[in-house]
């Protein structure tokens, strides 16, 4: 089946650095990738849609200049995190779309826990 | 925005249980989707419904779609432990490239 990786799958930081975290799509090719973000016992909110060879598509309330979407290839997407603080601390999961003989089907990445101390 | 909400947010159920979830949603959708995740861990996909579906059933799993009232139901039949973990429904607007906007999920606690 198709798989979809993410790295790392937990990182620590200090407050203030960059952290970039990598979507892959691994047997198959991904126009648009999706990120999302979930909090502790909460579910999982839109992030950005991230398309390939252009620029991504933020939701309200998510500011772009923060976290900057790159989907240089059709198999890859990453997502960075920049001059993180500790609000950022957060589960972050990507997932893709497959496109199958004209059903979209999605495939989740396992997601990246992000500690900002 | 979220899409779906759950009730009930927590359910606690003795192994051999049936649990039942429960989703409704606002808008119009192509699809209605369930997944389970365990505490920490990335997403599992349980099943898809889709907007001309009423009923599908996987193993244990029993789900139903009702498009008039905007409502979803995910049956687990004869509960085990490792049932344990929070599910989620997701709705898809669309058929092509489009997200998933997820419900606030129900944290099902089996008991041995």
């Amino acid at each position: 089946g198709a798989v979809v990786s993410q790295h790392p799958s937990r990182v620590i930081c200090k407050s203030g650095t960059s952290v970039k975290i990598e979507c892959r799509s691994l047997d198959f090719q991904a126009t648009t990738m999706f990120w999302y973000r979930q909090f502790p016992k909460q579910s999982l909110m839109l992030m950005a849609t991230s398309n390939e060879g252009s620029k991504a598509t933020y939701e309200q309330g998510v500011e772009k200049d923060k976290f900057l979407i790159n989907h240089a290839s059709l198999t890859l997407s990453t997502l960075t995190v920049t001059s993180a603080h500790p609000e950022d601390s957060s589960f972050y999961i990507c997932s893709a779309n497959r496109d199958r003989g004209g059903r979209e089907t999605q495939y989740f990445g396992p997601g990246t826990r992000l500690l900002v101390l | 925005s979220q899409q779906g909400e759950e009730d009930p947010q927590a359910l606690s159920i003795q192994e051999g249980e049936n649990a039942t979830m429960n989703c409704s949603y606002k808008t119009s959708i192509n699809n209605l989707q369930w997944y389970r995740q365990n505490s920490g861990r990335g997403l599992v996909h349980l099943i898809l419904i889709r907007s001309n579906e009423r009923e599908k059933h996987s193993g244990r799993l029993r789900v139903t779609l009702d498009t008039s009232k905007k409502s979803s139901s995910l049956l687990i039949t004869a509960s085990r432990a490792a049932d344990t973990a929070s599910y989620f429904c997701a709705t898809a607007l669309n058929s092509g490239n489009t997200p998933l906007v997820f419900g606030k999920g129900t944290r099902l606690s089996v008991i041995a």
